[in-house]
This record gives C-alpha cells, sequence and structure tokens, in this order.
C-alpha cells in the first residue's frame, strides 16, 4: 500500500510556542488529507480535512485559528499549533485519501506525539 | 449523522482462541465500512474494508469481517488469535458525498493471554 509519512515524530515545546507537524504521502498524490487528535486510550477524533490548493474544512469544536492546516502540494499537508498549551498535548494521525472510481482508500500516517510543558 | 459502536471496551482471549470484535454502524445508505489496527504509540493499519459485493471480507493477518445489513453489523474475527494481535481495534465508517469522511468508533483493546 501507499505510504504516508509525519514528522517530527515526537516533539515537545513549551507552552505559548508553535509547532508544525508535516504530512507526506511519499508515493502518490492526495487530494485530500485529514488531521486527527487521539487522546490517551480514546478513538480518533476528526479536526480537519484538506484539499489542495484550498482552504480546511474543520470540524465542529475545533479552532481554526489555533490549529493552521496548509496543503499547499498534492503530497505535502501541515498543521500548525499555534501558541501551544499544556492541554494540546497529544498525538496527531494524518492521513491521505487516494479515490478510485468505486472505491476509496485512506493511509494513515505512524503519527506524532506532542508534548506541551 | 453516521456513527460506529463498538460495544466492547476491552475483550481478553487466550492464545490460540477464536476472535469476534463487535461493530454497529448507524449510516442511510449503503457504507463503506473498515477495521484498523493501532499497536501502542503507533498510527493505524488497514485490516480489511468493505464497500460492495461479498459481504464477507477477507483482510490481512487472517482476519475476516462480515457485513450484515439488516444488523447493521461488520464483525471481526479470527479463528486463531496470537500474542502479536494484542492491539487496538477501530472499526470505522466512511461517507462518500462531496468529499470524504471517516468516522471511528471508539475502538476495543484486546489482551491476549497465554
Amino acid at each position: 500500500g501507499a505510504v504516508v509519512s509525519q514528522h517530527p515524530s515526537r516533539v515537545i515545546c513549551k507552552s505559548g510556542t508553535s509547532v508544525k507537524i508535516e504530512c507526506r504521502s511519499l508515493d502518490f498524490q492526495a487530494t485530500t488529507m485529514f488531521w486527527y487528535r487521539q487522546f490517551p486510550k480514546q478513538s480518533l477524533m476528526l479536526m480537519a480535512t484538506s484539499n489542495e490548493g484550498s482552504k480546511a474544512t474543520y470540524e465542529q469544536g475545533v479552532e481554526k485559528d489555533k490549529f493552521l492546516i496548509n496543503h499547499a502540494s498534492l503530497t505535502l499537508s501541515t498543521l500548525t499549533v499555534t501558541s501551544a498549551h499544556p492541554e494540546d498535548s497529544s498525538f496527531y494521525i494524518c492521513s491521505a485519501g487516494d479515490r478510485g472510481v468505486n472505491s476509496y482508500e485512506q493511509y494513515f500516517g505512524p503519527g506524532t506525539r506532542l508534548t506541551v510543558t | 449523522a453516521q456513527s460506529v459502536t463498538q460495544p466492547d471496551i476491552h475483550i481478553t482471549v487466550s492464545e490460540g482462541a477464536s476472535l469476534e470484535l463487535r461493530c454497529n454502524y448507524s449510516y442511510g445508505a449503503t457504507p463503506y465500512l473498515f477495521w484498523y489496527v493501532q499497536s501502542p504509540g503507533q498510527g493505524l493499519q488497514l485490516l480489511l474494508k468493505y464497500f460492495s459485493g461479498d459481504t464477507l471480507v477477507q483482510g490481512i493477518k487472517g482476519f475476516e469481517a462480515e457485513f450484515k445489513r439488516s444488523q447493521s453489523s461488520f464483525n471481526l474475527r479470527k479463528p486463531s488469535v496470537h500474542w502479536s494481535d494484542a492491539a487496538e481495534y477501530f472499526c470505522a465508517v466512511g461517507e462518500m458525498g462531496g468529499g470524504f469522511k471517516t468516522i471511528f468508533g471508539a475502538g476495543t483493546r484486546l489482551f491476549v493471554k497465554a
């Protein structure tokens, strides 16, 4: 299957700083990428859907000014957590979509563990 | 709105025993259904998916799932569990309409005892 990478895999930052997480589709072009957040021992919560060349669509309750998403190319989407606070500490997972005629595949990255101190 | 229910928060089975993880969905049209597995601190790996056709779907690692429309279920099964199967399992439903969105169940943690 296709490969999606995330960088960094783990990051620790101080409260008030911003952190950028990259999501790349390595061997296919993804017109759509998704960002999820996962709290410990919980399920994945969709934060936003990112389409290449257009503004991201955020889920209800997700602050778009807090979580900036940029999908500048067909292989790269970035999530920037601005003015991070300890409550933003979480596991962030991206995925990239590959759409066929009658099917849809979603490939997940390995995740980024963010810890805000 | 579509939703996914995994009734069992955790399940413990003996190595070599059979396994069934339950999943029920709520969706108006024919759903796209998925099962993913997640090891601690890792991303998700697709085990299998159902889009259409044969309602019994074979996946990787010896897993299978059966789509039952009348019960709105998509239970995951494996005839003989291995210790390496211990992980978190997520059932998910996808909708296509304008875009694509995947909704995940809460997950079931599988413990395997020797």
